[in-house]
């Protein structure tokens, strides 16, 4: 199955600073998604990034693709004691009827205020 | 916003007794989908439902577990016997047409059997 590994399990920053968490995967995909979850709460989709593109914007969201890596970044920008949560990628290969998520362990991210 | 909703928030049952749990996907959507969440774990996928029929389902969605969207409106779970183990969040997700449409999730249910 298609499933993203992400990296580090767990970042704490300043709030301020920037966050970077890393997604790797295994095979060919149809583009990559980024979720959050907050503590107890359901998923919410961040951004996603087709195989033919490189970057995304989003407020303070970047995200990269790079394809022959097999590989994808988030980073969040001036991060807030509000981006407190795990953060999971979710590439996916298809997007026909059959299009599951599946998701890894996921970063814990910790802004500390 | 459209958000997809889910009822009950917390459900508590005994061990062998059936739930429902239902969910209102976003009224345009055409895919739909279950995930499980166990305290401490991975969100795992149940099962997908395309054209009021099931597009695929994991191994943990045994003959224990049933989908029905009844009304073309509600999306229901439901869980005929249940087992201490299924004690979980259950997540609804629904997902438009189109080739890179995200899924929206729902707010989840946490089942507790005892």
């Amino acid at each position: 199955s298609q499933q993203g590994e992400e990296d580090p399990q767990a970042l704490s920053i300043q709030e301020g600073e920037n966050a970077t968490m890393n997604c790797s995967y295994k095979t060919s995909i149809n583009n990559l998604q980024w979720y959050r979850q907050n503590s107890g709460r359901g998923l919410v989709h961040l951004i996603l990034i087709r195989s033919n593109e490189r970057e995304k914007h989003s407020g303070r969201l970047r995200v990269t693709l790079d394809t022959s890596k097999k590989s994808s970044s988030l980073l969040i920008t001036a991060s807030r004691a509000a981006d407190t949560a795990s953060y999971f990628c979710a590439p996916l290969a298809y997007t026909g009827a059959n299009s599951k998520l599946t998701f890894g362990k996921g970063i814990t991210l910790s802004v500390r205020p | 916003e459209p958000e997809v909703t889910q009822t009950p928030s917390h459900q508590v049952t005994q061990m062998g007794q059936e739930v429902i749990l239902r969910c209102v996907p976003i009224s345009n959507h055409l895919y739909f989908y279950w995930y499980r969440q166990i305290l401490g774990q991975k969100v795992e996928f149940l099962v997908s439902f395309y054209n009021n029929e099931i597009s695929e389902k994991s191994e943990i969605f045994d003959d224990q577990f049933s989908v029905e969207r009844p009304d073309g409106s509600n999306f229901t779970l439901k869980i005929r016997s249940t087992k201490l183990e299924d004690s979980a969040m259950y997540f609804c997700a629904s997902r438009g047409q189109g080739a890179y449409n995200e899924q929206f999730f729902g707010p989840g249910t946490r089942l507790t059997v005892l």
